[in-house]
């Protein structure tokens, strides 16, 4: 199994350009989720979703767009990126998302994106 | 005020040494989850708990429900360990989305 993958793993933009990192999982993980990483600070979430056509706002929504059409997929898109986006992005996923279930976290490897 | 407490912040020990992280949280929850960051950036789930105590190798997670705290435990440490090792909450009848995370701790060991 390849776990969580996302790409790309490094990215520059400048600022008002678009881009989407990839995030997929072949785990058949109901839940899957988007956390931007910045220094000293916790992961914080930015989107999430408890299963296909389901998607929902975490603690940092603004300037992404998220969609979920497939299990295995969770694209997230920057509509025009901003220096306030420069952060190390991960995609994670786990088995359930429902409130009575608690299963353990699947990260990828991470995004470096930097906008000038 | 975080809702997420980890001490210490840093830590440096020498190889071999008993190693101990600290988790405190305010909110009522459903489980914790010890997470491990790789130099590489790479993060790596070690333990989600919600009662108790949990082993795996050299590695002990524990946690005291009624006193709100969570400790981590690494006996024999080696430089391999070093890492950012992260708490995080689910808080009570929230969502699989609503983890809190605590800010990490930097442990490096050497040898």
């Amino acid at each position: 199994n390849a776990g969580v993958t996302q790409t790309p793993k490094f990215q520059v933009l400048k600022t008002g350009q678009s881009m989407t990192l990839q995030c997929a999982q072949d785990m058949n993980h109901e839940y899957m989720s988007w956390y931007r990483q910045d220094p000293g600070m916790g992961l914080r979430l930015i989107h999430y979703s408890v299963g296909a056509g389901i998607t929902d706002q975490g603690e940092v929504p603004n300037g992404y767009n998220v969609s979920r059409s497939t299990t295995e997929d969770f694209p997230l898109r920057l509509l025009s990126a901003a220096p306030s986006q420069t952060s190390v992005y991960f995609c994670a996923s786990s088995y359930s998302g429902t409130i009575s279930y608690n299963s353990p976290l699947h990260f990828g490897n991470g995004t470096r994106l930097t906008v000038t | 005020k975080n809702e997420v407490e980890q001490s210490p912040q840093n830590l440096t020990a020498q190889e071999g040494e008993f190693i101990t992280i600290n988790c405190s949280y305010s909110v009522g929850i459903s489980a914790l989850h010890w997470l491990q960051q790789h130099p590489g950036g790479g993060i790596v789930s070690l333990f989600m708990l919600s009662s108790g105590k949990k082993k795996h190798g050299r590695l002990i997670a524990t946690i005291n429900i009624q006193e709100k705290h969570s400790s981590l435990h690494i006996t024999a440490s080696h430089p391999r360990d070093s890492a950012v090792y992260i708490c995080a909450v689910r808080a009570e009848g929230g969502s699989q989305g609503n983890l809190i995370f605590g800010k990490g701790t930097k442990l490096s060991v050497k040898p």
